[in-house]
């Protein structure tokens, strides 16, 4: 069984500060790893996501992310905030077989200008 | 890129009724789809898993009575709420894979809004 904690269910950045998203999963085989973003009553849009090779995984809108497994984290960074960036993002994992994702509670990003 | 499309975007029912709600891969086919429901400021919680021509696979606690499951094609998976109750007001979003590429990722539907009244 897989699991995921997102560390902070709200954030707030000033424009042009560093976003920094913690994610912390637990799973018993190799994990799928991935970062969602949803906007208000849309559905999730995929950020990037980690299967195998290059722990350091860059992603759209200038994200990345780098898995850890020593201590089993997947935290999520970027440098500059945008106004944009304002929204719920998602930390996800699956066992890459079936692809069943289970989903962190989330954590709300807001931008102050 | 990879675009499932999910009809309507919100609905609004009267309580004891039935809504029909559609998943649809555009550009890809999808031997399995996933139907989520989040409740406001929550996460997506997993309610079943669609596989074409075959029963779909229910998470623990979900009703498969209530939430009627069909994904009769490739590119179609419908949920359906039977005799809808205010609690069952909520958001429910589908995501799908391509089968054609192993690891690629789920792509997922905007989303529509059910409130019961």
């Amino acid at each position: 069984a897989q699991s995921v904690t997102q560390l902070g269910s709200h954030v707030s950045v000033s424009e042009g500060a560093l976003v920094l998203l913690r994610c912390n999963y637990s799973s018993s085989v190799p994990p799928y790893l991935f970062w969602y973003v949803q906007y208000p009553n849309q559905g999730l849009q995929l950020l990037l996501k980690y299967t195998t090779g290059a722990t350091l995984v860059k992603g759209i809108n200038g994200f990345e992310a780098e898995f850890k497994k020593s201590e089993t984290s997947f935290h999520l960074t970027k440098p500059s905030a945008h106004m944009s960036d304002a929204a719920e993002y998602f930390c996800a994992v699956s066992d890459g077989n079936d692809y069943k994702l289970s989903f962190g509670a989330g954590t709300t990003v807001t931008v102050r200008a | 890129g990879a675009v499932v499309s999910q009809h309507p975007s919100w609905v609004i029912c009267k309580s004891g009724t039935s809504v029909k709600i559609e998943c649809r891969s555009l550009d890809f086919q999808a031997t399995t789809m996933f139907w989520y429901r989040q409740f406001p400021k929550q996460s997506l919680m997993l309610m079943a898993t669609s596989n074409e021509g075959s029963k779909a696979t229910y998470e623990q606690g979900v009703e498969k009575d209530k939430f009627l499951i069909n994904h009769a094609s490739l590119t179609l998976s419908t949920l359906t709420v039977t005799s809808a109750h205010p609690e069952d007001s909520s958001f429910y979003i589908c995501s799908a894979r391509d089968r054609r590429q192993g690891n690629s990722p789920l792509h997922f539907g905007n989303g529509t809004r059910l409130t019961v009244t």
